[in-house]
């Protein structure tokens, strides 16, 4: 069964640095999802990843995927409060249901 | 509507009544999921309709909880003998098609908050 592990879950970082978040999974996955929470409310999809190789950004997140390392990241550029947000990375396997890891929460101080 | 719509937002009940969730899903999307989220915590699958084959019960944590999904459509969520650790808000999630392909991607509502007192 499919497993998804992030890290690190909770984050606490300076506007303008840079860092990463981390997305591991067990077994093969089709593809991957990276979803933004904000709190009291609910997830907004961000990014969805569909092949070894895959990178995509949006403004100052980059998502990447490593099917070989089984392996995602979401790296943030010169972080702005903005950003402060539970970020959640999903894997699936076929048609089976969708796996989310446990969710980084990330604060960004001024 | 254009989202996934689920009512009510707020629901405050007894320890040991009976409650029902709704979930809209997106109109022709084929997949529906329900998830339970706990104060600070991650996602906790639940329940999950896919088409017309046999939904994947494998997450509800015991038998005072069901689902249903009528018409491929609306889907409820019963509690039965509601308790305190029941308390949480409970997402459902819609996509087009199974997750692993094309529009596999999940679109959220904005959950039902459910306090147990």
């Amino acid at each position: 069964e499919l497993k998804v592990e992030q890290n690190p879950l909770f984050l606490s970082m300076q506007e303008g640095k840079n860092y990463t978040i981390y997305c591991n999974y067990s077994t093969t996955s089709d593809r991957l999802y990276w979803y933004r929470q904000d709190p009291g409310k609910s997830l907004e999809s961000l990014f969805v990843l569909l092949s070894n190789g895959a990178v995509k950004q949006e403004g100052r997140l980059m998502a990447s995927l490593d099917t070989k390392a089984r392996l995602s990241t979401l790296h943030i550029t010169a972080a702005v409060h903005d950003l402060s947000a539970t970020y959640f990375c999903a894997g699936s396997q076929g048609a089976q249901k969708l796996v989310f890891g446990q969710g980084t929460r990330l604060t960004i101080n001024p | 509507g254009a989202g996934v719509s689920q009512s009510p937002s707020n629901k405050v009940t007894e320890k040991g009544k009976d409650v029902e969730l709704r979930c809209d899903p997106i109109s022709g999307h084929t997949a529906l999921y329900w998830y339970r989220q706990s104060l600070g915590q991650g996602l906790e699958f639940l329940i999950y309709f896919q088409g017309n084959s046999a939904p994947d019960k494998s997450g509800l944590p015991s038998d005072r909880f069901s689902a249903e999904r009528t018409g491929g459509s609306v889907s409820t969520l019963t509690i039965q003998r509601t308790q305190q650790e029941d308390s949480a808000v409970y997402l459902c999630a819609s996509s087009l098609r199974q997750p692993g392909g094309p529009g596999g991607e999940l679109f959220f509502g904005e959950g039902s908050r459910l306090t147990v007192l």
